[in-house]
């Protein structure tokens, strides 16, 4: 089956600094891939869709100057978390969609960010 | 509005069947889906179902469709501790997935 490999798994940084969260299509290219980000037992918020190609469309509320995001091939999108403050610690979690006559969306095993 | 509503928790004694319900608001939605999220992991695509159809059946999954109501559910048969996960249904409305909140299940042996 399709793979998406989303790195780092788990990182901790200190409060001001950035961090960059990498998702990869492996067998498949994906114009289009999401992010989403998970606080403790709750859903998974959609934060952005990125196209490859383009700017990324951000969901409201999301600020597009704090959560970079970049997708520069076909196989590649990366959220930077920029002057990362605690309230950012969260489950970020990428998705790429594989299109096709039977389009599926596979996700990555998640990144867990923790600010300090 | 987008909300998909499920019940938070379930829980089920191992062997018998667990049944996760939920609602959703659109009613273009052309596919919905059922994830399953173990601790700290990712999501996992469990099985899904094209709008069409009224019934899907997978091994011990079984998703059933009520297109009038909007009221999706996921049957799990012979449930067993490793199912014990957070399960979410989505909708897919234009490109993107709209979750649930999550129905986290409990398997008791």
């Amino acid at each position: 089956g399709a793979v998406v490999s989303q790195h780092p798994s788990r990182v901790i940084c200190k409060s001001g600094t950035s961090v960059k969260i990498e998702c990869r299509s492996l067998d498949f290219q994906a114009t289009t891939m999401f992010w989403y980000r998970q606080f403790p037992k709750q859903s998974l918020m959609l934060m952005a869709t990125s196209n490859e190609g383009s700017k990324a469309t951000y969901e409201q509320g999301v600020e597009k100057d704090k959560f970079l995001i970049n997708h520069a091939s076909l196989t590649l999108s990366t959220l930077t978390v920029t002057s990362a403050h605690p309230e950012d610690s969260s489950f970020y979690i990428c998705s790429a969609l594989k299109g096709g006559t039977n389009e599926k969306l596979f996700f990555g095993s998640g990144t867990q960010l923790s600010v300090l | 509005g987008e909300d998909v509503e499920q019940s938070l928790f379930l829980s089920v004694r191992e062997g018998d069947s667990s049944v996760i319900n939920c609602t959703y608001t659109d009613s273009s939605s052309t596919y919905l889906y059922w994830y399953k999220q173990e601790p700290g992991a990712g999501l996992q695509l469990l099985t899904y179902i094209f709008s069409n159809m009224d019934m899907k059946q997978d091994q011990r999954l079984t998703v059933l469709l009520n297109k009038k109501d909007k009221h999706l559910s996921l049957r799990i048969a012979d449930t067993q501790t490793g199912d014990s996960a957070i399960y979410f249904c989505a909708e897919r409305q234009g490109g993107k997935l709209i979750f649930g909140q999550g129905t986290e299940l409990s398997v008791k042996p």
